[in-house]
Formats: C-alpha cells, sequence, structure tokens
C-alpha cells in the first residue's frame, strides 16, 4: 500500500459525458502527478500539481483537466467523453516539486467509455 | 521532446540466473531518471531515483547505474526470483516539465 487513495475503482459512463476522478496523495506530501495508461500504450503524464499549484504540463487534452486543493487533494476532470479514453487513470504523488523525489503509486481508475 | 527506449521488449530467465536491461535516452538534457517495477494488476512502484551526478544504487538483489555520457542506464537483478518478475520501467524527469517513460521490460522469471 503506497498510501496514495484513488476513487473511484472503476467507471464506466457513456460518450460525450464527463467524469471527476479523486486523488489523495500520501500524508505529507504535496506534490501530486495524474498520469493515462491507454490499451496497448505505455505511461503518458498529463499534469503535475505542486501544493495547489500547476507545475508541469504533459499529454494533457483540452477536454481535461485538474486542480489540487487546499487540503491537497486532487481531482481530474474529463468532459466530452470520447471511446479513446477509455484508460486506466494513475495518480502519483512526491514529497516535493523536484525530480530527485520518488513517486508513489496509487491503485488507479479505470474508465470505460462505451 | 526526450525520448526514453528501453530493451530489451521481454525477457525470459531461470531462477536464480542474474539478468540485465537497459534505458536509452539520446542526451542528458534531465534532472533525474527513475526506475520503477510494475507488477500486473498491481500499480507502479518506485526503485530507484537517479541524478546526473549520482552513483549506482542498490536495494537487496537489484541495483541500477547511470552513463550520462553514453546515454543509458542499467538495471541489474542478481539470483533472479520468481517474484521478480515485473514489467521494469525508467522515465526521466525533464527539470520539471515533463516526465516521459519508456516503454517498459516485461521480465518473466521461471521457477
Amino acid at each position: 500500500d503506497s498510501g496514495v487513495t484513488q476513487t473511484p475503482k472503476h467507471l464506466i459512463t457513456a460518450t460525450g459525458q464527463r467524469v471527476t476522478l479523486r486523488c489523495s496523495p500520501r500524508s505529507g506530501d504535496l506534490s501530486v502527478y495524474w498520469y493515462q495508461q491507454s490499451l496497448d500504450q505505455g505511461l503518458q503524464f498529463l499534469i503535475q500539481y505542486y501544493n495547489g499549484e500547476e507545475r508541469a504540463k504533459g499529454n494533457i487534452l483540452e477536454r481535461f483537466s485538474a486542480q489540487q486543493f487546499p487540503d491537497l487533494h486532487s481531482e481530474l476532470n474529463l468532459s466530452s467523453l470520447e471511446l479513446g479514453d477509455s484508460a486506466l487513470y494513475f495518480c502519483a504523488s512526491s514529497l516535493g516539486l523536484a525530480g530527485v523525489y520518488k513517486q508513489y503509486f496509487g491503485p488507479g481508475t479505470r474508465l470505460t467509455v462505451t | 521532446i526526450l525520448n526514453v527506449e528501453q530493451s530489451p521488449q521481454s525477457l525470459h530467465v531461470q531462477e536464480g540466473d542474474s539478468t540485465n536491461f537497459t534505458c536509452s535516452f539520446p542526451s542528458s538534457n534531465f534532472y533525474a531518471l527513475h526506475w520503477y517495477r510494475w507488477e500486473t494488476a498491481k500499480s507502479p512502484e518506485a526503485l530507484f531515483v537517479m541524478t546526473l551526478n549520482g552513483d549506482e544504487k542498490k536495494k537487496g538483489r537489484i541495483s541500477a547505474t547511470l552513463n550520462t555520457k553514453e546515454g543509458y542506464s542499467y538495471l541489474y537483478i542478481k539470483g533472479s526470483q520468481p517474484e521478480d518478475s515485473a514489467t521494469y520501467l525508467c522515465a526521466l524527469d525533464n527539470y520539471g516539465q515533463n516526465f516521459v517513460f519508456g516503454p517498459g521490460t516485461r521480465l518473466s522469471v521461471l521457477p
């Protein structure tokens, strides 16, 4: 158990809908990262927050947005969902901002868009 | 954009064999290199974080080296055990601008 929690574990929704994925980092960690793993693809970095502020952006679509709240939990919002958005979405947390800190991954949320 | 490659794509070894695989990158223009172990149906687990001026890292039977001049990192497993079976990922931290994962090496250790 990494100490990172993600909810829900599974999510099934229809095209065009909007969903919110939630992540609670390990106690004391200030950085939260979001990743997407689609079928037959590797892990793709989406976005990073540090202490409430967006710090880095990867291959995140404009239909996706995220935020980190004062209690440091984070939410990833996916809207106008398409079939291709079906994937496993991971959240990870680390102690600090710099890349020298290990990232601890949550169990993931599996999103299925039908 | 950083491009991270890993080889081999998959590997089968016998229990007790030692093995190693490679993470290669075209440029040493990054902040840190991470190694992860990812078992099926679980989440990636951090093994090592290697900085550009760092030394060899070791955790039990697993160790890693980084050669920034030649553009690669090696992960070694000594005396492989069935529980070492997993996909091993490397990832580069691009100075906090991006985090790029390689495709992974899938290791199967046969008893």
